[in-house]
């Protein structure tokens, strides 16, 4: 069974820095897309970046970039001048493209001081 | 504008009751999935349907109930069968359940007492 493992619970960023989150999965599968949701206080999931397995080229949503490393099934999201409303829990997720269900990791809190 | 509602935002039941949460769409997608979240973990998937009619269990099925009757409606039904029925409740849609990507409603928070 497919797993995605977030191993920082709670992580912190001073603003204006950079802060890197980690996500690791395991799969057999070959074709699948990588997710980072964002679930502010509001609780409303929201869609960080997308990662298609199967390009090279790592994503790229303005502050927001990954390092996917397919070998090494790892996915991990990279956030640029952080910014007091990037503070929320961000989940990892991962589906097949056959499937559609999105597997999450358990989350990484972060919170941002000014 | 378009999206994903869940009613109602809290909902309150005693232990034993039946209760049903809402999950309406006016995105015209034919993908709907049931997700739930528990304190410290992330979001595991009850249910999901393709099409109209249909639905198939996800991982943690037991306890829950869903129908399919119109392609925007989704409701999910948690029954006195349900243990721990206390958690936070996302619906999300997606265009195909292929589409890699998933809209998800404002979630509906329900603690049973």
């Amino acid at each position: 069974a497919q797993t995605v493992t977030q191993s920082q619970p709670e992580m912190s960023v001073q603003e204006a820095e950079t802060v890197t989150l980690s996500c690791t999965y395991d799969t057999s599968e070959s074709d699948y897309y990588l997710f980072w949701y964002k679930q502010p206080p509001s609780r409303q999931m929201i869609l960080v970046i997308r990662q298609e397995a199967y390009k090279q080229q790592n994503a790229t949503e303005n502050r927001f970039s990954v390092n996917f490393q397919k070998a090494a099934k790892s996915f991990s999201l990279k956030i640029s001048d952080s910014q007091l409303g990037d503070a929320a829990m961000y989940f990892c997720a991962y589906s097949e493209r056959s499937q559609g269900n999105l597997i999450f990791g358990k989350g990484t809190k972060l919170s941002v001081k000014p | 504008d378009g999206g994903i509602t869940q009613s109602p935002k809290y909902l309150f039941r005693k232990e034993g009751q039946n209760v049903t949460l809402s999950c309406e769409q006016n995105l015209n997608h034919d993908a709907m999935y049931w997700y739930r979240q528990d304190p410290g973990q992330g979001l595991r998937l009850i249910y999901y349907s393709q099409i109209v009619n249909d639905f198939q269990k996800g991982d943690i099925a037991e306890g829950y109930s869903v129908s399919r009757e119109k392609k925007e409606s989704f409701p999910l039904t948690v029954t006195s069968a349900q243990k721990n029925p206390t958690a936070f409740y996302l619906c999300a849609s997606s265009q195909q359940r292929s589409s890699y990507e998933q809209y998800f409603g404002p979630g509906t928070r329900l603690t049973v007492t």
